[in-house]
């Protein structure tokens, strides 16, 4: 079946600039996580839906951060006035609930990685 | 909140060589514990899990034991292949599951 699928899988963009980030997760998971990961780094958390509503968002960096899911299926990422430290990969993954966040696996996207000049 | 050191690499083991790869980590609570993997120009894939004290996660020749009284997950494989050559990361999660991963460590297997 279809994995994970994140759109852009590339996106340039100036300083100062705002910018989308799509991802579609595996039909029928309720649980979406989005991550970053800069060059050499693992991914880091930055926010975790449970259907439409943002269960976590302590991984945010900042408020030109914001994340929204209001179907409980796709979700966007959008930052504000980017900032060429916001370069990395951008990941989504998603899971099922099935008893329990901690204990699904979580399925990740091929990412998209930003580039901020 | 949770945190985790993983052994840095790149560790590079000849084919049939045995691999550990050492993970320890901190949480609060009773944290999942999970190795995820990304092989060369690919999206991170889980590799195997625990979900409690004691447990085994196997898969692909790879395990990992969950041993909560020295908080580690170390990961081990009695012969490595050249397919095995990815970056691996270890990650506990936490009751909502959101991962807090290693800086990983790039394993290169040669022939």
């Amino acid at each position: 079946g279809a994995g994970v699928s994140q759109t852009p899988s590339n996106k340039v963009t100036e300083k100062g600039k705002y910018v989308e980030l799509r991802c579609d997760p595996i039909s029928g998971h309720t649980a979406l996580y989005w991550y970053r990961q800069s060059l050499g780094q693992g991914p880091e958390f930055l926010i975790y839906f449970q259907g439409t509503g943002a269960a976590d968002d302590s991984g945010l960096p900042n408020d030109r951060f914001f994340a929204v899911r209001p179907e409980g299926s796709v979700s966007t990422l959008k930052i504000q006035r980017t900032e060429r430290g916001d370069s990395a990969v951008y990941l989504c993954a998603s899971s099922s609930f099935v008893g329990g966040p901690r204990y699904n696996e979580q399925f990740f996207g091929p990412g998209t990685r930003l580039t901020v000049l | 909140g949770n945190s985790v050191t993983q052994m840095e690499g790149p560790v590079t083991l000849s084919e049939e060589a045995f691999l550990t790869i050492n993970c320890t980590y901190t949480a609060t609570g009773y944290p999942s514990l999970f190795w995820y993997v990304q092989y060369p120009g690919e999206g991170l894939q889980l590799l195997l899990k625990a979900t409690k004290a004691d447990d085994k996660g196997s898969n692909k020749g790879f395990e990992a034991t969950y041993r909560k009284e020295t908080t580690s997950f170390h990961l081990e494989k009695g012969s490595v292949q050249v397919s095995d050559s990815a970056v691996y990361f270890c990650a506990p999660g936490g009751a909502t599951n959101k991962l807090i991963f290693g800086t990983g460590t790039l394993l290169a297997v040669q022939p």
